[in-house]
């Protein structure tokens, strides 16, 4: 079974604080997404890494940095949090267009919190 | 840039029902996902479609690319298919333009 793991479903952090969201997929994937999710919004692209140690800025990058050192791990990193990042995080994983999917697959989410 | 509208935004039936949602969007896509998210957060892919229906199960998604509209359909509704349902296209790049989504409540 196809598997896109995040590392905390929920997190409370105080401002200022350095957050670390985790996501690791198991399907050898070279695609990976992080997301943020806000009533009224929808989905909103904040970074995608199409292989490892290659990045690209989403939509709303701003506040945030990723890492991608392997290619089953791609985290998502707020250098100093701030209570406009409280938001529902979501990772996932396809495989690159022009294969026979590209389907996405996504993790649980992770609800943070900064107060 | 893609602008993606669902319609309904919420969407209450009875058990049994048969439901449609619809998407539409403003320039030629790709492919067009429908996603389903379960209250608590996790997120589901359904469907991808570049032309024409697919069906899996109670569920059929058809897409008109002449008209740049897709639709969502569930036949005998169910509480289990209480969630969001979110339409998303992709253009000629890697980026998806997600709808806001439709919540459907099925009630027993």
């Amino acid at each position: 079974d196809v598997k896109v793991t995040q590392s905390s479903r929920y997190l409370v952090k105080r401002t200022g604080e350095k957050v670390f969201l985790e996501c690791v997929q198991d399907m050898d994937h070279e695609n990976m997404f992080w997301y943020r999710q806000d009533p009224g919004l929808g989905l909103r692209l904040i970074y995608f890494s199409y292989d490892v140690k290659m990045k690209e800025k989403g939509d709303i990058p701003e506040g945030y940095s990723v890492s991608r050192e392997k290619k089953e791990r791609f985290s998502l990193i707020l250098e100093s949090a701030s209570t406009n990042q409280t938001s529902m995080y979501l990772c996932a994983s396809s495989l690159p267009r022009g294969l026979h999917t590209g389907e996405l697959f996504f993790g649980e989410g992770s609800r943070l919190t900064v107060l | 840039k893609n602008e993606v509208e669902q319609s309904p935004q919420n969407l209450t039936a009875q058990e049994g029902e048969f439901i449609t949602i619809n998407c539409s969007y403003s320039v030629g896509i790709s492919a067009l996902h429908w996603l389903q998210q379960h209250p608590g957060g996790g997120i589901v892919s359904l469907f991808m479609l570049s032309s024409g229906k697919k069906k899996h199960g109670r569920l059929i998604a058809t897409i008109n690319i002449q008209e740049k509209h897709s639709s969502l359909h569930i036949t005998a509704s169910h509480p289990r298919d209480s969630a969001v349902y979110i339409c998303a296209v992709r253009g000629s790049n890697y980026k998806l333009t997600f709808g806001k989504g439709t919540l459907l409540t099925v009630n027993p």
